[in-house]
């Protein structure tokens, strides 16, 4: 069940404003990220990921920056929406290809029109 | 896109009942296939890896009899929770890879499933 105290951080934003999650991976090793979005009830959904040998890369109204010096992560996302409301996980993964995805602790974005 | 189909949505059962879980991919053939748990507000947490025609690897302090793992074919893995107990709801959710050796970009997910044990 759930531990007493345990929260998901969230951010709150006005739609149109630009969002910033941040997430503090584990292993120095990982060599291949992920961001995630999960709506209520439903599985996760692939948004964008990046290598170790990057440190950013973007997409459609999403960039993802990676600082490897301080294990830090991070997914922008412009002119946010209300479609965009979801928890976000950052995922990591040793050895790409062969090992299992390392979940990060989420964040919930909230989007308030 | 490839798609992970994951039945049942939710279940409820009482005490002491056995559950089953597929996951099934529809449109390509998934080698291996992961089982998460995530309780509410939590994060993703691995269970265990299933390849297809041999024993599922369990996660550290994950009960492999209390939580049945088959991947008999390329497409169909099943997760059974045995004996379930209050303790036992959660969120399951499953992933599958197509093919071994790609980047995880190659995951997709199931829509997971709500069990609520009475």
């Amino acid at each position: 069940g759930e531990s007493v105290g345990l929260h998901l951080p969230t951010l709150s934003v006005q739609e149109g404003d630009n969002s910033i999650i941040n997430c503090a991976y584990s292993n120095s090793a990982s060599d291949y990220f992920i961001w995630y979005k999960q709506e209520s009830g439903k599985g996760p959904q692939f948004i964008i990921d990046i290598r170790s040998n990057m440190d950013k890369r973007q997409g459609q109204r999403v960039t993802v920056l990676l600082n490897k010096t301080v294990k830090h992560l991070s997914l922008q996302i412009a002119a946010t929406q209300p479609g965009d409301s979801a928890v976000y996980f950052c995922a990591e993964i040793l050895n790409s290809g062969y090992s299992t995805l390392t979940f990060g602790k989420g964040t919930m974005l909230l989007v308030s029109p | 896109g490839a798609v992970v189909s994951q039945h049942p949505s939710w279940v409820i059962c009482k005490s002491g009942t056995s559950v089953k879980i597929e996951c099934r991919s529809l449109d390509f053939q998934a080698t291996t296939m992961f089982w998460y748990r995530q309780f509410p507000k939590q994060s993703l947490m691995l269970m265990a890896t299933s390849n297809e025609g041999s024993k599922a690897t369990y996660e550290q302090g994950v009960e492999k009899d209390k939580f049945l793992i088959n991947h008999a074919s390329l497409t169909l893995s099943t997760l059974t929770v045995t004996s379930a107990h209050p303790e036992d709801s959660s969120f399951y959710i499953c992933s599958a890879r197509d093919l071994p050796g790609h980047f995880n970009e190659k995951l997709f997910f199931g829509s997971g499933t709500q069990l609520s044990v009475l």
